[in-house]
């Protein structure tokens, strides 16, 4: 079955880039979304965005000034760049299948990746 | 604050009935679907019920969502040691054109 893996620095400093990466394994990426969703410490979940595999992307406008995710199909990988970091980008960061597309777009992830923190501190 | 509001706890016996409410408004819950994760202590979320009250395969029939007016609920069965986890609501949002979780509700197995 289709597995998630993020990858990425553990550490960012404010105001500079986070740069992720999730691969995709058991499956291809094509014909399908991807999502990326994170959590703050001890705090609830909140969706950043999706990319469909041709590379259209969907944002969550709370973040859509600093969010851009990108796919490498020749690499099963998709990837997430949030720009201007502060201490309140610090989370384990989630990448997901996302089924829930049609419009309007729902909240319908699955599986996920097993996660990857991201602190952000100088 | 989150959008959906949940109780942050929960709690109940071995082989109990618990439910979990999910609380929205006309924007989110009250015109749109309603899904709920389950996460174990230390690991990703993972679907429980999609578009309402549908389990994906794998998923056991103790776990059963519904949904009325602006709220949702799940509702556990049997509880099982293994139930304890984070529990969150997640659904679309008209109003702010995102897809909006609830704060999660902590669920204890005494």
């Amino acid at each position: 079955q289709v597995q998630l893996q993020e990858s990425g620095p553990g550490l960012v400093k404010p105001s500079e880039t986070l740069s992720l990466t999730c691969t995709v394994s058991g499956g291809s990426i094509s014909s399908y979304y991807w999502s990326w969703i994170r959590q703050p410490p001890g705090k609830g979940l909140e969706w950043i965005g999706y990319i469909y595999y041709s590379g259209s992307t969907n944002y969550n406008p709370s973040l859509k000034s600093r969010v851009t995710i990108s796919v490498d199909t020749s690499k099963n990988q998709f990837s997430l760049k949030l720009s201007s970091v502060t201490a309140a980008d610090t989370a384990v960061y989630y990448c997901a299948r996302d089924w829930g597309v049609s419009p309007p777009p729902q909240p319908w992830f699955d599986p996920w990746g097993q996660g990857t923190l991201v602190t952000v501190s100088s | 604050q989150s959008v959906l509001t949940q109780p942050p706890s929960a709690s109940g016996t071995p082989g109990q009935r618990v439910t979990i409410s999910c609380s929205g408004s006309s924007s989110n819950i009250g015109s749109n679907y309603v899904y709920w994760y389950q996460q174990l202590p230390g690991t990703a979320p993972k679907l429980l019920i999609y578009r309402n009250n549908q389990r994906p395969s794998g998923v056991p029939d103790r776990f059963s969502g519904s949904k009325s007016g602006t709220s949702a609920s799940l509702a556990i069965s049997g509880l099982r040691s293994e139930d304890e986890a984070d529990y969150y609501c997640a659904a679309w949002d008209d109003s702010l054109s995102a897809r909006v979780f609830g704060g999660g509700t902590k669920l204890t197995v005494l």
